[in-house]
């Protein structure tokens, strides 16, 4: 069945510590990329998307993702997180030829100072 | 921006009873909604898409005559669920394409417990 994968359910990191979080996807074709952030107790929030050009796409809050095609991965990066960053992230896949959006199954991230 | 108002934020009712959620798109319109459910510390699971003025389409054990959905005009979509049962208690989101920027903006969500 076509899917999002976010491999890090829960992680766990120090402030200052940089952030990778995993999506893989398994649609053919052509599709568009987001990954969207929770905190606590709010709505979703979209850090960053990925239509179409350069595949390292920077969103907001220092935040970034690179998409490569050939893995069907769109991965989530942070150089150095913060102990706002905790929250709940969300990857999120569209097919270009349809409106929905399918989203992973979501990564909890805690950061203590 | 584009602004999504998903109205009640929280809601209590009495199994067998029906709860309506609205869902309005503020400063744009669109043409297509999403409906999604979400279970405490799990992901958003599509439950259906809206369409104006078509019905909509619901993913695959979705119950279509317990959520019933409405898309009656370019702005306002709503969700329905039908003889609620405590088991019907969750999270729901609903989603708005914005075809001016091809985003997704999401409303705050309505907290439905079933007592």
């Amino acid at each position: 069945a076509q899917s999002v994968s976010q491999h890090n359910h829960h992680v766990i990191l120090s402030e200052a510590a940089s952030l990778e979080l995993g999506c893989n996807y398994s649609y053919g074709g052509t599709v568009n990329l987001f990954w969207y952030v929770q905190y606590p107790g709010q709505h979703l929030q979209l850090l960053l998307k990925y239509f179409s050009g350069d595949p390292l796409v920077k969103g907001i809050k220092g935040f970034e993702a690179e998409f490569i095609k050939s893995k069907f991965s769109f991965n989530l990066r942070k150089p150095s997180v913060q102990w706002s960053d905790t929250a709940e992230y969300f990857c999120a896949v569209n097919k270009k030829d349809t409106d929905k959006l399918i989203f992973g199954t979501g990564t909890r991230l805690q950061v203590f100072p | 921006g584009a602004v999504v108002s998903q109205h009640p934020s929280r809601v209590i009712c009495k199994s067998g009873t029906s709860v309506k959620i609205e869902c309005r798109s503020l400063d744009f319109q669109a043409t297509t909604m999403f409906w999604y459910r979400q279970f405490p510390k799990q992901s958003l699971m599509l439950m259906a898409t809206s369409n104006e003025g078509s019905k909509a389409t619901y993913e695959q054990g979705v119950e279509k005559d317990k959520f019933l959905i409405n898309h009656a005009s370019l702005t306002l979509s709503t969700l329905t669920v039908t003889s609620a049962h405590p088991e019907d208690s969750s999270f729901y989101i609903c989603s708005a394409r914005n075809r001016g920027n091809y985003g997704y903006t999401f409303g705050s969500g309505t907290r439905l417990t079933v007592v």
